[in-house]
């Protein structure tokens, strides 16, 4: 089965643009959580969604924004990006039942934005 | 604030030895427990999750939790050069009808040749 995945893998923007990150879970799983990763803050939780309505949301300011599409793919958007945006944005999914197993997440290789 | 502590390292272990990587976490709801390898300039592997108190064992892994300690540990056996990356601990609690995964900010592990 294939893993999570993630486009694009690296991404230059310019402080003020915006930019739209995609995900892709693994077949049959039908939750998407979205992180954050710096060196100093560790991995931080953007947003979860599930069933194309966003569950749970992280300490993030408005311009982070996300979506999940009927396939479960899932987007995040953020936009008038500042330098500190810069990061290494990982997704996850995970498949979502009643046992304590089907909620365990795995993670895509990320996607690593720098902001100039 | 749910919080999720580790020692942030290095810890450094030489080859052949028991590396013991600890986690402590503030939210008492928390139900279950998980250990992930990052290499450097990876994405997080999930290699380990525990959900009820006591050990398990998978491999040359040990996890170890105990709730009324709020306490979680892994226990590389016969560390090699390979496992040296970093391991983060996450915690999973149901909230607003989802899980949300708590992580800390990893314990960076060294095994030494």
């Amino acid at each position: 089965k294939a893993g999570v995945t993630q486009t694009p893998r690296y991404l230059i923007k310019t402080r003020g643009q915006q930019v739209t990150l995609s995900c892709s879970p693994i077949s049959g799983h039908r939750s998407v959580s979205w992180y954050q990763q710096t060196p100093g803050q560790g991995l931080q939780f953007l947003f979860e969604y599930f069933s194309e309505t966003q569950r749970n949301k992280g300490n993030f300011p408005g311009r982070f924004s996300g979506r999940q599409f009927s396939n479960s793919r899932s987007e995040m958007n953020v936009s008038t990006l500042e330098l500190g945006d810069s990061a290494l944005y990982l997704c996850a999914s995970s498949l979502v039942g009643v046992y304590a197993k089907d909620n365990e997440q795995f993670f895509g290789p990320g996607t690593r934005l720098t902001v100039l | 604030q749910k919080e999720v502590e580790q020692n942030s390292g290095p810890l450094s272990v030489p080859e052949g030895a028991i590396a013991s990587l600890n986690c402590t976490y503030s939210d008492r709801v928390s139900q279950s427990f998980f250990w992930y390898r990052q290499y450097s300039g990876k994405s997080p592997e999930l290699i380990m999750s525990i959900y009820s108190n006591g050990d398990k064992e998978d491999g040359r892994f040990t996890a170890q939790l105990n709730k009324a300690s709020q306490y979680v540990s892994l226990l590389i056996r016969d560390s090699q050069p390979s496992d040296s990356a970093t391991y983060l601990c996450a915690v999973n609690a149901l909230r607003a009808g989802s899980y949300q995964l708590t992580f800390g900010k990893g314990t960076k592990l060294s095994v030494i040749p």
